[in-house]
């Protein structure tokens, strides 16, 4: 499968728990982007990483949420003592290093907090 | 700060009819103009795209208008299919901003067999 991977698929925490979201951007591609979709919403932007750096984290809360792409492994977004607001579904999405605006987004993973 | 507007929100069309879904957008910076398909519990996939140098792109069934002048972009689907019933989200970007595409708040699109 050469398409993007987010693991996990469901994941259920409680209240003031951490929440670790995994991403595997697609072979060749460096950039990475995270996206938050509520229930019956648009996807909103969080952050914009490449490898080993924070692009742009303009659309991540200032508490609580951060993310990272390290040399080797997956990116990962880390929400630490998560609330009930937390719940929704996290994409990523990759795209090769000419960024052209062409996305490729995986399956996503869906944060329930109880 | 709505950058996008997309309308209708939701729309149901009959087997082999024609769905039609616009986007409006405020940012002129924008230069891509993607369209994506959003199934339950799947993520987006793009559907297809068009840049401000072509006023219409046609890929099968789908065709994205775009009048740069009234900054609005369509998608059409021709034939409409129970198999197209999803949602769909326009997302338009720009390079100045990394391409951190603005996603529309999405059409729910019912084709009725």
């Amino acid at each position: 499968n050469a398409g993007v991977m987010q693991n996990p698929r469901h994941l259920v925490r409680r209240r003031g728990q951490e929440a670790r979201l995994r991403c595997s951007p697609m072979k060749g591609h460096s950039h990475v982007y995270w996206y938050r979709q509520l229930p019956e919403e648009g996807l909103k932007f969080m952050v914009y990483l490449q490898k080993e750096n924070i692009i742009d984290e303009s659309g991540m809360p200032k508490e609580r949420f951060s993310a990272e792409f390290p040399k080797e492994g997956p990116s990962i977004l880390r929400i630490q003592q998560v609330v009930r607001g937390d719940s929704a579904a996290y994409f990523c999405a990759s795209s090769p290093p000419a960024v052209t605006g062409e996305l490729f987004f995986g399956e996503g993973s869906r944060l329930t907090v109880l | 700060q709505q950058q996008v507007k997309q309308s209708p929100q939701s729309l149901i069309v009959q087997k082999g009819g024609i769905s039609i879904i616009n986007c409006a957008y405020e940012n002129t910076a924008f230069d891509y103009f993607p369209w994506y398909q959003q199934f339950p519990g799947k993520g987006p996939a793009l559907l297809i795209a068009i840049r401000p140098d072509v006023s219409e792109k046609k890929e099968g069934r789908f065709t994205i208008s775009f009048n740069k002048s009234a900054k609005q972009f369509s998608l059409h689907i021709m034939d409409s299919q129970p198999g197209d019933s999803a949602t769909y989200f326009c997302a338009p970007g720009a390079p100045s901003n990394d391409y951190k595409l603005s996603f529309g708040a999405g059409t729910t699109v019912t084709v009725r067999a």
